[in-house]
């Protein structure tokens, strides 16, 4: 069992471009989320998914948009990057409903947009 | 969700036991404890939770106090890939997805 991945590993974006952070769990959780991390601010959640089909703002969701179209797949966009989204972005996921509100993390993909 | 209190930094020797405290003093009586651990460079890890009982798993046990004030997670055999930085988290189960928030946590530095 896999867990999540993520993918890619690393980037480097020129910014003005697009990008998708692809994230895959196989665990059949209905919940799933995106954070950045960035140093001395911690982990801040970008955009939640409680459903497949439905999705919800966290706590810094500006300059990004997510989908949910089926259960393993939560895909992140930056339509247009820009270099204060430079950070760490990791991919969670938990059963969520009312299953176990554990948050199991993807390894991460480090972006820097220049 | 409770606040907790954890120390800064705490070495512990290879091979030993490693027992890392929190406090929760505020904690509710539906607040379940959590803890994960970020090594350098990698995703947060979870590692075990409780919400009375001590509990133990593969990774860790965890202790709490009867009163549920505070608790410790305890690594039995630290190796040097244990070397993390520790979270304690404290908060109630949701039917929903909700920001799982990191305070400071404890540096471990495992010491060969």
């Amino acid at each position: 069992i896999a867990g999540i991945t993520q993918a890619p590993t690393s980037q480097i974006l020129a910014a003005g471009r697009r990008m998708t952070l692809r994230c895959t769990q196989d665990m059949r959780h209905n919940a799933m989320y995106w954070y950045r991390q960035d140093l001395g601010l911690g982990l801040r959640l970008i955009h939640y998914s409680n459903t497949a089909g439905t999705t919800g703002k966290g706590e810094v969701p500006d300059g990004y948009s997510v989908s949910r179209a089926n259960t393993d797949d939560f895909p992140l966009t930056l339509a247009s990057a820009v270099p204060s989204q430079t950070s760490v972005y990791f991919c969670a996921s938990s059963e969520g409903l009312l299953g176990t509100d554990t948050q199991y993390f993807g390894p991460g993909t480090r972006l820097t947009v220049l | 969700d409770a606040k907790t209190t954890q120390p800064t930094s705490m070495d512990c020797a290879e091979g030993r036991a490693a027992n890392l405290p929190c406090n929760h003093s505020t904690i509710s009586g539906n607040e379940y404890v959590y803890w994960y651990r970020q090594i350098h460079s990698q995703g947060p890890q979870y590692i075990i939770h409780g919400l009375k009982n001590n509990e133990t798993n593969e990774m860790a046990s965890l202790i709490i106090t009867e009163d549920r004030k505070s608790s410790t997670l305890i690594l039995p055999h630290a190796t040097l890939r244990d070397t993390a930085v520790y979270y304690c988290i404290v908060r109630a189960p949701s039917g929903s997805a909700r920001q799982l928030t990191f305070g400071s946590g404890t540096q471990l530095t495992v010491l060969p």
